[in-house]
């Protein structure tokens, strides 16, 4: 039983390159979220998920795409990086009303 | 755009001390309010989920209480430990929306 797997740990980009990081989860989870943590902010949504099928804007979803083709995935996308988006990047599952299972996440960095 | 304010921001307190902090939240369409416990370089970790006005909720030595009407949970620590040095976050669900909103966190170290 995994949990929540996030690939890759570590990426360095350059500024209008594209990537996608992908969450995996095995716990049958209906609801998915995308994270970002940067100092002094905390957690804020990006997308979240919350079902197979669904994808929903959070907080700060600028510069962002989510797709949830399979229950237990959950990517997250950049079309064009920008060094705003240095960060940590968490995926987070859950079912409704029960708390967050977090992945390990993602450090990267735009150059 | 939902606001969920924490403080203090960050506590140093010795160890056997007892400390509690703040979360503050938008008190209309209250749906769920959760605590977690961040240590660095790993992930964060569920405390307590707490739905009912007035719920309370213990874990060891930490304990939560929830205030729906007025907007706000209080979080203890008794007697705190070394190990109990970490960010603690709450986050906020309302009803009409399923986006879990996280405060900016409460960093507390304990020295020995």
């Amino acid at each position: 039983n995994a949990g929540v797997t996030q690939t890759p740990k570590f990426r360095v980009l350059k500024t209008g390159q594209s990537m996608t990081l992908l969450c995996a989860q095995d716990m049958n989870h209906e609801y998915m979220y995308w994270y970002r943590q940067d100092p002094g902010m905390g957690l804020r949504l990006i997308h979240y998920s919350v079902g197979e099928g669904t994808t929903a804007k959070g907080e700060v979803p600028d510069g962002y795409n989510v797709s949830r083709l399979k229950k237990q995935n959950f990517l997250l996308g950049l079309e064009s990086a920008a060094p705003s988006q240095t960060s940590v990047y968490f995926c987070a599952s859950s079912r409704r009303n029960s708390p967050l299972h977090f992945g390990n996440g993602t450090r990267l960095t735009v150059t | 755009i939902l606001n969920v304010e924490q403080s203090p921001q960050s506590l140093h307190v010795q160890e056997g001390d007892s400390t509690n902090f703040t979360c503050s939240f938008p008190s209309s369409n209250f749906y769920a309010l959760h605590w977690y416990r961040w240590e660095t370089a790993k992930s964060p970790e569920a405390l307590f989920v707490m739905t009912l006005n007035g719920d309370e909720k213990k874990k060891g030595r930490i304990s939560a209480t929830l205030n729906t009407k007025e907007g706000y949970s209080y979080l203890y620590i008794k007697g705190s430990q070394p190990e109990d040095s970490a960010t603690y976050l709450c986050a906020f669900i309302t009803y009409n929306t399923d986006k879990l909103i996280f405060g900016t966190g409460t960093r507390l170290q304990v020295f020995p």
